[in-house]
């Protein structure tokens, strides 16, 4: 199995553009989410998902969007990066039941300019 | 918000030394886990205990929880260098087991 993988590990953008980053699991897992690392500081919940075609808003969710179409996959879409989504992100997933650890990806560096 | 809060935000020791780092949060939990981050990488889980177990075992960690004081802490014991990383408490409300809130984390260095 490869757990979680995310894609790209680095990227630079411009302030206002757009993009995805992608995170995909081969694990089966229902739960699937998304979190920001800011520099000394832990991760925050942005988006999350029980299951294929749910999702729902965590902590810090503005500017943020997310789909999530299979079990799989869950993309995180940037709208219109700004300078303050500077960060390393984080995609996890967890299994049902009541396994409740969670499983990260290697995360995206992400620095807009 | 950050739910939990990890003391101390540092610590040094040598190896083959104990290492404790306590965490304390705000609101009622479903279950409280922990986490090491080495440099550069992504989170590893470590434990996991629930809202009514007081303490739980997995190798050289040693996990307790008080639910009177909103407390934790994490013992790693006969430490070495390769523990060397940052430790983050998360903890999940009730109703909600997955939707973690993590504090800033301890960083622990293990000299060798």
């Amino acid at each position: 199995n490869a757990g979680v993988t995310q894609t790209p590990k680095f990227q630079v953008l411009k302030t206002g553009q757009s993009m995805t980053l992608q995170c995909a699991q081969d694990m089966n897992h229902e739960y699937m989410s998304w979190y920001r690392q800011d520099p000394g500081m832990g991760l925050r919940l942005i988006h999350y998902s029980v299951g294929a075609g749910i999702t729902d808003q965590g902590e810090v969710p503005n500017g943020y969007n997310v789909s999530r179409s299979t079990t799989e996959d869950f993309p995180l879409r940037l709208l219109s990066a700004a300078p303050s989504q500077t960060s390393v992100y984080f995609c996890a997933s967890s299994g049902g039941g009541s396994y409740y650890e969670q499983y990260f990806g290697p995360g995206t560096r992400l620095t807009v300019t | 918000s950050q739910q939990g809060e990890e003391d101390p935000q540092a610590l040094s020791i040598q190896e083959g030394e104990n290492a404790t780092m306590n965490c304390s949060y705000k609101t009622s939990i479903n279950n409280l886990q922990w986490y090491r981050q080495n440099s550069g990488r992504g989170l590893v889980h470590l434990i996991l205990i629930r809202s009514n177990e007081r303490e739980k075992h997995s190798g050289r960690l040693r996990v307790t929880l008080d639910t009177s004081k909103k407390s934790s802490s994490l013992l790693i014991t006969a430490s070495r260098a390769a523990d060397t990383a940052s430790y983050f408490c998360a903890t999940a409300p009730r109703g909600s087991a997955r939707q973690l809130t993590f504090g800033s984390g301890t960083q622990l260095t293990v000299l060798p």
